[in-house]
């Protein structure tokens, strides 16, 4: 069965600096895809970025990128220039290449200071 | 505006009364699924649907039902609930069962049973 790990249960980072949330997986498959979801206070769930695992190339979108290693099996999220509205929960997540379920990690919280 | 929406967003109920939570997506989906996070767990999967009539357990489908008659709908009942099923719940949807579209969340809804 695939597992998503997330060893780091809560964070810190000052405002405008860069943090990095670990996320490692497990599994048999050759044809996956990676997800980091955020979820505010709100509770509402966000999908931050994504990546596929047959590309090399690692995910960008604004301030958010990942580091994938494949051969690792591990996937983190950097969050440059860090903002007051990034304090959130944040969620590692695996699927296969069909969607019959998203396996999610047990969450890191992020907690931005000023 | 294309969502998933969720009813109640709270419920406060007793151990052995029967309720539904609702879920509705306008965004003619084919995949949907309901999932329920607790603190330290992350969101486990309770049941999903690839379509009309076709529906399948989870990780956690114990205490729990859901039907899919018509494609925007998929409520989750609780025939009798009892307390260790106070948790959030969540449901999502996907355009197909392709696992690289991610999912998009409903905003949940916090239960608690006394």
């Amino acid at each position: 069965a695939q597992t998503v790990t997330q060893s780091q249960p809560e964070m810190s980072v000052q405002e405008a600096e860069t943090v990095t949330l670990s996320c490692t997986y497990d599994t048999s498959e050759s044809d996956y895809y990676l997800f980091w979801y955020k979820q505010p206070p709100s509770r509402q769930m966000i999908l931050v970025i994504r990546q596929e695992a047959y590309k090399q190339q690692n995910a960008t979108e604004n301030r958010f990128s990942v580091n994938f290693q494949k051969a690792a099996k591990s996937f983190s999220l950097k969050i440059s220039d860090s903002q007051l509205g990034d304090a959130a929960m944040y969620f590692c997540a695996y699927n296969t290449g069909t969607a019959s379920k998203l396996t999610f990690g047990t969450g890191t919280r992020l907690q931005v200071t000023l | 505006e294309a969502q998933v929406t969720q009813n109640p967003r709270y419920l406060i109920t007793v151990t052995g009364k029967k309720l539904t939570v609702t879920c509705s997506q306008n965004m003619n989906h084919e995949y949907m699924s309901w999932y329920r996070q607790d603190p330290g767990l992350g969101l486990r999967q309770i049941y999903y649907s690839m379509n009309v009539e076709v529906t399948d357990k989870g990780d956690v489908p114990e205490g729990y039902k859901v039907s899919r008659k018509e494609k925007r709908n998929f409520p989750l009942i609780l025939e009798s609930p009892s307390p260790n099923q106070t948790s959030l719940y969540f449901c999502a949807s996907s355009l197909s069962n392709w696992g690289g579209y991610g999912y998009t969340f409903g905003s949940g809804t916090r239960l608690t049973v006394v």
